[in-house]
């Protein structure tokens, strides 16, 4: 079964370091996204992408963060210096096409830890 | 702005038993469409079930069933026949392009 692929699954970093959180999105999928999950809170919505280009992104979403899809198959997040309240689960996501009955499905997720 | 509401942080619940995770739900959109994750203990999010708001019928996945009132706006989860290997975070979502989240409810089955 075709599934979200998000590398790597733990990631530990220095402050003020830049990460690159990696996904691979199901092959025939249009629509990507960045979700975030502070430990013991709710997911948060961070950014979709379609047609190579930011469609929607959140006020989370400044200008530390950036998303690029470099080929056909990777859709990556970049965080340029990180802060201690970047640690959480990063989340990938990808959706066929629009629709309310298409589902996004969720790569297992990247946990970031900021030291 | 669309919002979503579970009220219960967390149950408790035998196993063999049925279970109803409540949510609430709020939008304006006159169509949209509601799901359930379950994240376990390792973190991943895992698609349960889905319920179009035109849907005549409440949506079914095996053990999962969807109790959809849309007058009363509300999307309750019930899970039959509950298991050991349940017992994790649920989700309830509404989906405006982007997917929004509940706060989530951790479910524990009991031995």
């Amino acid at each position: 079964e075709p599934e979200v692929t998000q590398t790597p699954s733990h990631q530990v970093t220095q402050m003020g370091q830049e990460v690159i959180l990696r996904c691979v999105p199901i092959s025939n999928h249009l629509y990507f996204y960045w979700y975030r999950q502070i430990l013991g809170q709710k997911v948060e919505f961070l950014v979709s992408f379609y047609n190579n280009e930011i469609s929607e992104k959140s006020e989370i979403f400044d200008d530390q963060f950036s998303v690029e899809r470099p080929d056909g198959s990777n859709f990556t997040l970049k965080i340029r210096s990180t802060k201690l309240e970047d640690s959480a689960m990063y989340f990938c996501a990808s959706l066929q096409g629009q629709g309310l009955e298409n589902i996004q499905y969720f790569g297992a997720g990247t946990r970031l830890s900021v030291l | 702005a669309q919002k979503i509401t579970q009220t219960q942080p967390g149950m408790f619940v035998q196993e063999k038993e049925a279970v109803t995770l409540d949510c609430t739900y709020d939008t304006s959109d006159p169509s949209y469409g509601l799901f359930w994750y379950k994240q376990p203990s390792s973190g991943e999010m895992i698609f349960l079930i889905y319920q179009g708001s035109y849907d005549q019928q409440n949506a079914t996945e095996g053990r999962y069933s969807l109790n959809f009132q849309k007058a009363r706006k509300s999307a309750n989860l019930v899970i039959s026949a509950s298991q050991l290997g349940d017992s994790a975070m649920y989700f309830c979502a509404i989906q405006d392009d982007k997917i929004i989240f509940g706060k989530g409810t951790r479910l524990h089955i009991l031995p």
